[in-house]
């Protein structure tokens, strides 16, 4: 079975463009969740959605945003880049939510570097 | 506010020697805790889940143990190998609507 899967791989923009982030889950699993991990640190939770709705958000500011579409695949999406914003973007999904004890099946990453 | 410290210096051992990690966190309550592995420029792996009311659990050559009133939750792997040699996070939940990761202990053992 195909685990998570997260593209672009890596993306490089500059300070100011836009970024969309995509991913999709393990099949049958209808929560996914983003992180954001930055060198030396662990992952910092970012959103999680469940049935297309938001079921928990990190202390992010409203510059990042995300959505789940009906095939339960999701994208990141961060405007007004800034630099501080270069990281690994992890996505993560799991039948439930964090209120179901559920594990996380983590992607790969999308390594975004930030000019 | 709430913290979670994991030891940041790197733990060296010999194979075949019980790693031991710790997990200390503070202003939390979690419902439980996860333990999950994370080596070079991949994501985290899943390992383990310890309730609350759960004093320990085990899994192969891994235990875990939670102790809520010491705010506590060390990560033993017995038997150690060179294959183990990664990352480990511990993240307890909060308030059962995210996980907080700590920022990791990179274990190393030697041959």
């Amino acid at each position: 079975d195909a685990g998570v899967t997260q593209s672009p791989t890596h993306l490089i923009k500059t300070r100011g463009q836009h970024v969309t982030l995509r991913c999709s889950p393990i099949s049958g699993h209808k929560s996914v969740s983003w992180y954001q991990q930055v060198l030396g640190q662990g992952p910092q939770f970012i959103f999680q959605y469940y049935e297309k709705e938001e079921r928990g958000r990190g202390n992010f500011p409203d510059r990042f945003s995300a959505r789940q579409f009906p095939n339960y695949s999701s994208e990141l999406n961060v405007n007004a880049l800034l630099l501080g914003d270069s990281a690994l973007y992890l996505c993560a999904s799991s039948l439930g939510t964090f209120e179901s004890y559920n594990e996380q099946f983590f992607g790969p990453g999308t390594r975004l570097t930030v000019l | 506010s709430q913290k979670i410290e994991q030891n940041s210096e790197a733990l060296n051992i010999q194979e075949g020697k019980t790693a031991t990690l710790t997990c200390n966190y503070t202003n939390y309550s979690p419902a439980y805790l996860q333990w999950y592995r994370q080596d070079p420029g991949r994501g985290p792996v899943f390992l383990l889940l310890i309730r609350e009311n759960e004093k320990e659990k085990r899994k192969e050559r891994l235990k875990v143990t939670f102790d809520t009133t010491l705010k506590q939750s060390l990560f033993h792997i017995t038997a150690s190998q060179p294959a183990d040699s990664a990352t480990y996070l511990c993240a307890p939940d909060t308030g059962r609507r995210a996980l907080t990761f700590g920022s990791g202990t990179r274990l190393q053992v030697q041959p």
